[in-house]
């Protein structure tokens, strides 16, 4: 069974840029969810998808976007980036909106 | 409001101590999930346990034991002879609902315990 994957594992973005996460989901999977984590921080809850619907946001602005595919993978989309955008960004796959949320390795972005 | 309170923000231990992470929750819902989950240096999230509000027996696995206890809030996570490899970050987090305007199965994280066993 293969795990939740994320690309890429590192990014570096200048402010104003914008920039796509990748997420694929775990086999049999339908939900994914998005977080980002600051330094030091416990992991912040962006949005969630369920069967290629938003089923949820978190405080982040629209700028913060995102799509999940017929195959259940999911992109994160932020635009205009801000140098506070600069964290590690989880993804998470569960068998349905409520089961156990398996995590991704993450992908580190850092905005100059 | 929901939130996830780890008071500890670091512990150290020696190799072979117990230790014990502690974690208080606030939520207004009576049917919600606790979590506990482990992130080592390279960044991944790795679930420990998921115990249901309406199971308060405790739970054992192997040097891991958990203690929940809905009459003080607290979800507290027990390491038994702890080990080098247990070094890392532990978050302990409350699932959210729909009933309070929030989205079934996000996940309220503490900030997290870092905890660091010397050999």
């Amino acid at each position: 069974e293969t795990g939740v994957t994320q690309s890429p594992t590192h990014l570096i973005k200048t402010r104003g840029q914008q920039v796509t996460l990748r997420c694929s989901s775990q086999s049999g999977h339908n939900t994914v969810s998005w977080y980002q984590q600051a330094l030091g921080q416990g992991p912040q809850f962006i949005f969630q998808y369920y069967r290629e619907e938003e089923n949820g946001r978190g405080n982040f602005p629209p700028r913060f976007s995102g799509l999940q595919f017929p195959n259940y993978s999911s992109e994160l989309n932020v635009n205009a980036l801000e140098l506070d955008d600069s964290a590690l960004y989880l993804c998470a796959s569960s068998a349905d909106r409520e089961e156990t949320q398996y995590f991704g390795p993450g992908t580190r972005l850092l905005v100059l | 409001a929901q939130k996830v309170t780890q008071a500890q923000t670091e512990i150290s231990v020696v190799e072979k101590e117990d230790v014990t992470l502690d974690c208080v929750y606030e939520t207004r819902d009576t049917t919600y999930y606790l979590f506990w989950y482990k992130q080592p240096p390279s960044g991944e999230l790795v679930f420990l346990i998921r115990r249901n509000s309406f199971d308060e027996q405790n739970e054992i696995s192997g040097r891991y034991s958990w203690n929940f206890q809905k009459s003080t809030s607290s979800f507290n996570f027990t390491i038994t002879a702890s080990q080098v490899v247990d070094s890392a970050v532990y978050f302990c987090a409350l699932s959210e609902t729909i009933n309070y305007g929030g989205s079934q199965g996000n996940l309220i994280f503490g900030k997290g315990t870092k905890l660091s066993v010397k050999p």
